[in-house]
């Protein structure tokens, strides 16, 4: 079955970076696109990016350009998310998602992890 | 961006109640809209995709319908377990942006 497992929770103080890793099993990594998706503390959802791990191509919210590098290693069947210069307002839930990218089913959210909180604080 | 609206943002409802949750488009999302559910303390869960496909294993009581800038979203009875927080998603074009949310209380 498929499974994704993010990596712990991390505490971080402002200003420095985060590494998070989400490792899929259950279906052929490289055939399906990865996201992030965050969430603060009793907030909504937010979009972060993407990833394909067949090529290593990424698409980032504009929100997040400079400060965020997605990547994949197919040999692990791992995507990982780094976000850099931290600051309290990064506090939040993130977690990956694949999407089947079927040919008719639009981009969709099918599977997630089980989130990886961070928290910021000096 | 496209910026999506929910609304109610909250709702009481009973069980066996039929409920529907709207979310409106600021341009159009064309049919590519999903909606997920998501409990406390728990990752979302997709249960709609491209506005009114029915995600495999999910109940039959939820549907959803819209395209454009309109889109809904209908649980035909409401059980104990749909007590959750509602999300719709616009993937027609980058950042694939979501709406606020719908806490569904019973």
């Amino acid at each position: 079955q498929v499974q994704l497992v993010q990596s712990g929770a991390e505490v971080k103080k402002p200003g420095a970076s985060v590494k998070v890793s989400c490792t899929a099993s259950g279906y052929t990594f490289s055939s399906c696109y990865m996201y992030w998706v965050r969430q603060a503390p009793g907030q909504g959802l937010e979009w972060m990016g993407m990833v394909d791990p067949s090529g290593g191509s990424t698409i980032y919210a504009q929100k997040f350009q400079g400060r965020v590098t997605m990547t994949s290693d197919t040999s692990a069947s791992t995507v990982y998310m780094e976000l850099s210069s931290l600051r309290s307002d990064d506090t939040a839930v993130y977690y990956c998602a694949r999407d089947p990218r079927e040919p008719f089913g639009g981009r969709r959210f099918d599977y997630w992890g089980q989130g990886t909180p961070v928290s910021v604080s000096s | 961006d496209i910026q999506l609206t929910q609304s109610p943002m909250s709702l009481s409802a009973s069980v066996g109640d039929r409920v529907t949750i709207t979310c409106r488009a600021n341009e159009t999302s064309s049919m590519y809209l999903n909606w997920y559910q998501q409990k406390s303390g728990r990752a979302p869960r997709l249960l709609i995709y491209v506005a009114s496909s029915l995600q495999s294993g999910v109940p039959s009581r939820f549907s959803g319908s819209g395209s454009g800038t309109d889109f809904s979203l209908t649980i035909s009875s409401l059980k104990p377990e749909d007590f959750a927080t509602y999300y719709c998603q616009q993937t027609y074009s980058t950042p694939f942006t979501f709406g606020g949310g719908t806490k569904v209380e019973i």
